[in-house]
C-alpha cells in the first residue's frame, strides 16, 4: 500500500522550459513535505519543503505546490536546466509522528 | 560532500551472513537516519537514532538492528541475509530530532547478496 505515489516514473524536458514533477499521497494526517534530489552515485540531497500551513514554497528556480484537498503536491523547475538532470524524490511526514514515507523518484532529464 | 561518511562503498556476501555497515554524521549532528533503496523501490525509511536513543522506527525488519554510539556514530547490522536485501543503504543526519529536519545523506553501501 503506497501512501506517496510518484506516477511518473520519468519525465524528459528541453532546456529552458518548465519541468513539473508531481507527487500524490493518501494519509492526511501528512503536513510536511520535501523533496530530494539524486544524481547517480550520490546520495539524495535536500531541494525544498513545504508545511501544511502554506500552498507555496520558492526557492531560486525550485517552486513546490500544494494541494490539500487532492492531496497532491508539485515540484515546478523554471527555467530546467542539465544539470536539474537526476531523480526526485518527495517524501512526507509530520511533526507529531514516526512515519517519514518517500515515493518511489521520478527521473528528470533534460536535453539542450 | 554532505560531511557524512558510510564504510564500506560496497560489499558482498553470501546469504545467511550478518553484516555491519557503519555511519558517521556531519559534525554537530545528532540525528542518524537509515535507508533501504532496492531496485525499482523508493528509500525506504528504517530508523531514527537521536543522540544515542532511538526516535523513530520505519519499515525495519527483525532481522536488522542499529545503534548509535556516544561519538554519534552508528552502525545497522544486518543479520540472516537473504537476496532480497541485496540493496543501497543510505544513512543520513541532522542536527535536530525532528522528521521534519532536514537530513544529509551519506554516499550510501551498496550490498550484494549473493
Amino acid at each position: 500500500d503506497q501512501q506517496v505515489k510518484q506516477n511518473s516514473p520519468s519525465l524528459s524536458v528541453q532546456e529552458g522550459r518548465i519541468s513539473i514533477l508531481n507527487c500524490d499521497y493518501t494519509n492526511s494526517m501528512f503536513d510536511y513535505f520535501l523533496w530530494y534530489k539524486k544524481y547517480p552515485a550520490e546520495g539524495p540531497t535536500f531541494l525544498i519543503s513545504i508545511s501544511s500551513i502554506k500552498d507555496k514554497n520558492e526557492d531560486g528556480r525550485f517552486t513546490v505546490f500544494l494541494n490539500k484537498s487532492a492531496k497532491h503536491l508539485s515540484l515546478h523547475i523554471v527555467p530546467s536546466q542539465p544539470g536539474d538532470s537526476a531523480v526526485y524524490f518527495c517524501a512526507t511526514t509530520s511533526y507529531n509522528t514516526d512515519k517519514l514515507i518517500f515515493g518511489t523518484g521520478t527521473r528528470l532529464q533534460v536535453f539542450p | 560532500d554532505s560531511g557524512v561518511t558510510q564504510t564500506p562503498k560496497h560489499l558482498i556476501t553470501a546469504t545467511g551472513q550478518r553484516v555491519t555497515l557503519r555511519c558517521s554524521p556531519r559534525s554537530g549532528d545528532l540525528s542518524v537516519y537509515w535507508y533501504q533503496q532496492s531496485l525499482d523501490q523508493g528509500l525506504q525509511f528504517l530508523i531514527q537514532y537521536y543522540n544515542g536513543e532511538e526516535r523513530a522506527k520505519g519499515n525495519i525488519l527483525e532481522r536488522f538492528s542499529a545503534q548509535q554510539f556516544p561519538d554519534l556514530h552508528s552502525e545497522l547490522n544486518l543479520s540472516s541475509l537473504e537476496l532480497g536485501d541485496s540493496a543501497l543503504y543510505f544513512c543520513a543526519s541532522s542536527p535536530g530530532e525532528g522528521l521534519t529536519d532536514t537530513q544529509y545523506f551519506g554516499p550510501g553501501t551498496r550490498l550484494t547478496v549473493l
